[in-house]
């Protein structure tokens, strides 16, 4: 089946750093993932659409300049959190889309990413 | 737009205790419905899933049914297991936003021996 590797899985830094997350479809191509935000007991918040080759669409009230997306190629995007601060903390969960999957299953995710900024 | 409500939780249940989560949708055109579970520390696996209305989805001893006219997609166990214990998010597919999953606020089950 389909796979979706997210790393790291958990990091730890420092108030100010800027913090690089990586998701990968391992067998499959995938021009189009998706980037969640998780905050404790809560639902998922869709941060971005990262579309290969283009540019991020972003969900209202996300800030573009704060969490950089980039999908530059059909089996990686990335999220970067700039500047990050202790409120950046959260879970950020990826996933790739397989349009016309025989799975009918629209997403694939990572397994996600523990951000902790002290 | 496109909206998906759960019942509230905690749910905590005894081992071997029925379970039932309802979630409800709104959506125009015809969505597919999922239940996806969270384990602690990851990320969200597919339960079940049903595309079109009156399907069963099935899976693990978890059981939901699409029910266009009440527009609901509650989950059922018969018997839960303290392995069960996790968060469940109701999901949809479809309707405005193609691709894109709409999710429920979740529910938290904890199953006690």
């Amino acid at each position: 089946g389909a796979v979706v590797s997210q790393h790291p899985s958990w990091v730890i830094c420092k108030s100010g750093t800027s913090v690089k997350i990586e998701c990968r479809s391992l067998d499959f191509q995938a021009t189009t993932m998706f980037w969640y935000r998780q905050f404790p007991k809560q639902s998922l918040m869709l941060m971005a659409t990262s579309n290969e080759g283009s540019k991020a669409t972003y969900e209202q009230g996300v800030e573009k300049d704060k969490f950089l997306i980039n999908h530059a190629s059909l089996t990686l995007s990335t999220l970067t959190v700039t500047s990050a601060h202790p409120e950046d903390s959260s879970f950020y969960i990826c996933s790739a889309f397989i349009p016309g999957g025989s799975s009918n299953q629209p997403q694939h995710f990572g397994d996600g990413t523990r951000l902790s900024i002290l | 737009g496109d909206s998906v409500t759960q019942m509230e939780g905690p749910v905590t249940l005894s081992e071997e205790a029925f379970l039932t989560i309802n979630c409800t949708y709104t959506a125009t055109g015809y969505p597919s419905l999922f239940w996806y579970v969270q384990y602690p520390g990851e990320g969200l696996q597919l339960l079940l899933k049903a595309t079109k209305a009156d399907d069963k989805g099935s899976n693990k001893g978890f059981e939901a049914t699409y029910r266009k006219e009440t527009t609901s997609f509650h989950l059922e166990k018969g018997s839960v297991q303290v392995s069960d214990s996790a968060v469940y998010f109701c999901a949809l597919s479809g309707g405005t936003s193609y691709g894109k999953l709409t999710f429920g606020q979740g529910t938290i089950l904890t199953v006690h021996p």
